[in-house]
């Protein structure tokens, strides 16, 4: 099952322009976390935001996470065409499988 | 350089045949995981193991099978008992598993093609 769901499904922006993707969840949450994933090649961690955090930023990347909504996002500002990638959210539960869970993710466009 | 490994790459099966992919982690971490990718979707969870000689099913076990005798090993067989097997295998590892669950190491995975 994908607990995540993202939102958009793709978006195309230019370069400079800032980016926002989100996630919505279903189940109750240890932490949350976001990856990229360039086209063909494995996922790579960005950053990890724990359930008792609203918001974290890890250099040009802002992620907020609304526990009450089961919802997060992710800010990548003054995007570069190197930022284009698909995205994902993953979910860590708090009781039962021991494993992140991944979500259909979001493909970025940045054009030059 | 450490890291995890997967191989092939590329592989081809006939209809019928079991092939195994190869996962090989230097990390010196307990968890390691199996997912499948089809075009265009997110991550789905074939398989995990938590510690060596023990595994989990994940939401898409039929028709796969894994074994963990050694830490730094997670072969993958997918079976001819798997209806569509044609996609996209990564596999993971972590320090450790569970709700605490730090970030995912990710090889750089596996397409299979059945012909």
């Amino acid at each position: 099952s994908q607990q995540g769901e993202e939102d958009p499904q793709a978006l195309s922006i230019q370069e400079g322009e800032n980016a926002t993707m989100n996630c919505s969840y279903k189940t109750s949450i240890n932490n949350l976390q976001w990856y990229r994933q360039n086209s063909g090649r494995g996922l790579v961690h960005l950053i990890l935001i724990r359930s008792n955090e609203r918001e974290k930023h890890s250099g040009r990347l802002r992620v907020t996470l609304d526990t009450s909504k089961k919802s997060s996002s992710l800010l990548i500002t003054a995007s570069r065409a190197a930022d284009t990638a698909s995205y994902f959210c993953a979910t860590a539960p708090n009781t039962g499988r021991r494993a992140l869970t991944f979500g259909s993710g979001t493909r970025l466009q940045v054009q030059p | 350089d450490g890291g995890i490994t997967q191989s092939p790459k590329y592989l081809f099966r006939k209809e019928g045949q079991n092939v195994t992919l190869s996962c090989e982690q230097n990390l010196n971490h307990d968890a390691m995981y199996w997912y499948r990718q089809d075009p265009g979707q997110g991550l789905r969870l074939i398989y995990y193991s938590q510690i060596v000689n023990d595994f989990q099913k994940g939401d898409i076990a039929e028709g796969y099978s894994v074994s963990r005798e050694k830490k730094e090993s997670f072969p993958l067989t997918v079976t001819s008992a798997q209806k569509n097997p044609t996609a996209f295998y990564l596999c993971a590892s972590s320090i450790a598993g569970g709700p605490d669950s730090g970030e995912l190491f990710f090889g750089e995975g596996s397409r299979l093609t059945v012909l």
